[in-house]
Formats: structure tokens, sequence, C-alpha cells
């Protein structure tokens, strides 16, 4: 099956640093990505969607100014958390569907973010 | 946005029981409905899925139902095995996926 690669598993910054998420599709070539945050005992809430070479779409309530995201190529999609604070601290988790509309997302296997 | 409930929260049953979760939908424009399942530590992965054309799909063990007048979709498990304890997360989707809150079924040996 497609395989999404998500860099790094987890990651521990001071508070007030940019922190970068990277996730690519390693096999496939992903037409549109979605990024994550999962709250401990809590679902997968929509941060925001990104299509190669155009700008991200981002969920309401979302800040686009701290939570940057760039879709340069068909495998790669970066999450650059701004100015960290202890509460971005969470899991971050992105998933990329290829293709046609409204086929399987597949799932990297999450960032630990921990903002000290 | 799409707003995806999900009921129940936690579910618990005897190794052989079967077990069904609810999950009910707000846009009408949403027409992929992907069950997803998610063990401790690792990424969900998904376990079957709907397309608003069809009524229900089943796959072995697992079967899926759509009602799309009511707007509500359920997963049901037979014969539940302790491997099939995770959480499970119901999505709706048109071109985004919104996911239910999950459910997590513990299956008891």
């Amino acid at each position: 099956g497609a395989v999404v690669s998500q860099h790094p598993s987890w990651v521990i910054c001071k508070s007030g640093t940019s922190v970068k998420i990277e996730c690519r599709s390693l096999d496939f070539q992903a037409t549109t990505m979605f990024w994550y945050r999962q709250f401990p005992k809590q679902s997968l809430m929509l941060m925001a969607t990104s299509n190669e070479g155009s700008k991200a779409t981002y969920e309401q309530g979302v800040e686009k100014d701290k939570f940057l995201i760039n879709h340069a190529s068909l495998t790669l999609s970066t999450l650059t958390v701004t100015s960290a604070h202890p509460e971005d601290s969470s899991f971050y988790i992105c998933s990329a569907t290829q293709g046609t509309l409204n086929t399987e997302a597949f799932f990297g296997q999450g960032t630990r973010l921990t903002v000290v | 946005g799409e707003n995806v409930e999900q009921h129940p929260s936690t579910l618990s049953v005897q190794e052989g029981d079967s077990a069904v979760i609810k999950c009910t939908y707000s846009d009408s424009a949403s027409n992929y409905f992907p069950w997803y399942k998610q063990e401790l530590g690792k990424r969900p992965q998904l376990i079957i899925d709907i397309r608003s054309n069809v009524g229900e799909k089943k796959d072995q063990r697992i079967a899926v139902t759509l009602n799309k007048t009511a707007k509500h979709f359920s997963l049901h498990i037979t014969e539940t095995q302790p491997e099939d304890s995770a959480v499970y997360f119901c999505a709706a989707s048109f071109n985004k996926f919104y996911f239910g809150s999950g459910t997590k079924l513990n299956v008891k040996p």
C-alpha cells in the first residue's frame, strides 16, 4: 500500500522557536495533503488542506501565520509551527491522498511536539 | 465545515460478541465515509469505506451501513477478537476528511 512518512517522530523545542515537520509520500504522488492535530484521547482535528503548488486552505480557528504549510512538490508537504508556545504541544499527523477525489487517505506516523 | 458525531466514546464487549459504532454527519455534500482503526502509538489505518451511492458494504467480519437521508452511518464488527481492541474513527469527506471523536473498543477475552 501507499506509504506516508512523517519526520521527526518527536521533537522538543523551547518557547519562541520554530519547528518544521515534514510529510512525504514515498511511493505515490500526493495531490492533496492534510494536517491534523490530535489531543490526548481525542479525535483528529483538521487544521489545513494543502495542494501542490497552491496556498493551503486553513480550517476556521487555525492561525495561518502560526502554522505555516508549504506543499512544494507532489511528494512533500511541511508544517512549520512558528514562535511555539507550550499550548502548541500536541500530536501532529499528516495524511495524503492520491489521484481522484474521495479515496483513501494514508497517514504518516505522526509527530509528538513538546514545547518547553 | 462538516460536523461528525460519533457514539459511543467507549465500548467494551466480550470476545465473540458484536460491536456497533454509530456516526452522524451534517453536510449533505459529503459522499465518502471511511472508517479508520488506530492502535496505541500507531497511525490510523483504513479498515473499510463506503461511498454515497452504496447503502451497505461488507468485508469479512466488518460491515458498514449508510443512510444518506438520515445522514448517519455505522460500523459493525461481528465475532470480535481481542486484536480488534483499538480506537475507531469514522470520517465524512467531500474533498476534505472530517473525523468523529473516536470510539475506544475493548474486547475482553
